[in-house]
């Protein structure tokens, strides 16, 4: 069965630093997605994408987070200065209609000393 | 805001006993419904879905829900649990028409005893 891949499984980083997470959706599927769970706390919606743009995002989502898809394949979350509390498991999903079940992937987990 | 409130944050079951777990969500309009399940050291899987027709669904692994409008619940029931069953299980909803995000509820661990 087809997967979503993420890597990498654990990225360690600097507060202040960048981080680029990575994702490899499933080869079919058209909508994409970021959800964060930080220790102990629900999985938490970021952002959702569609036709190489954003199509909701949520108040976590702000200058700080962008996504690409920067070709057919991977998609992207950037986080450009990393704070202590971005600190959580990523994980990247994707389907193939909006309404339908997402697929995920195993999750980053980031952690910013 | 929409929001999903699972009941139970930690249950033990012995096996062969009957699970329930509940699932409420707030939100007036039309939704789809899903259950996750997360098994130790994987990713989040699906367990079964409603979308519409008949409010009682089967998934995979013998598990089953129900939806009920009028309560703003989907509860998840096995008659029977296995020691395999042990993991975190998700309620999730996403309201039909939108953007396909997933609000999630705080999880449920499942600890099933030998």
């Amino acid at each position: 069965e087809p997967e979503v891949t993420q890597t990498p499984s654990h990225q360690v980083t600097q507060m202040g630093q960048e981080v680029i997470l990575r994702c490899v959706p499933i080869s079919n599927h058209l909508y994409f997605y970021w959800y964060r769970q930080i220790l102990g706390q629900k999985v938490e919606f970021l952002v959702s994408f569609y036709n190489n743009e954003i199509s909701e995002k949520s108040e976590i989502f702000d200058d700080q987070f962008s996504v690409e898809r920067p070709d057919g394949s991977n998609f992207t979350l950037k986080i450009r200065s990393t704070k202590l509390e971005d600190s959580a498991m990523y994980f990247c999903a994707s389907s193939e209609e909006a309404y339908q079940p997402q697929h995920f992937g195993d999750g980053t987990r980031l952690s910013i000393l | 805001a929409q929001s999903v409130s699972q009941h139970n944050h930690h249950v033990i079951l012995s096996e062969a006993a009957s699970l329930e777990l509940g699932c409420n969500y707030s939100y007036g309009g039309t939704v789809n419904l899903f259950w996750y399940v997360q098994y130790p050291g994987q990713h989040l899987q699906l367990l079964l879905k409603y979308f519409s027709g008949d409010p009682l669904v089967k998934g995979i692994k013998g598990f089953e829900a129900e939806f009920i409008k009028s309560k703003f619940s989907f509860n998840l029931r096995k008659p029977s649990v296995q020691w395999s069953d042990t993991a975190e299980y998700f309620c999730a909803v996403n309201v039909a028409g939108n953007t396909g995000k997933l609000i999630f509820g705080q999880g449920t661990t499942l600890q099933v005893k030998p």
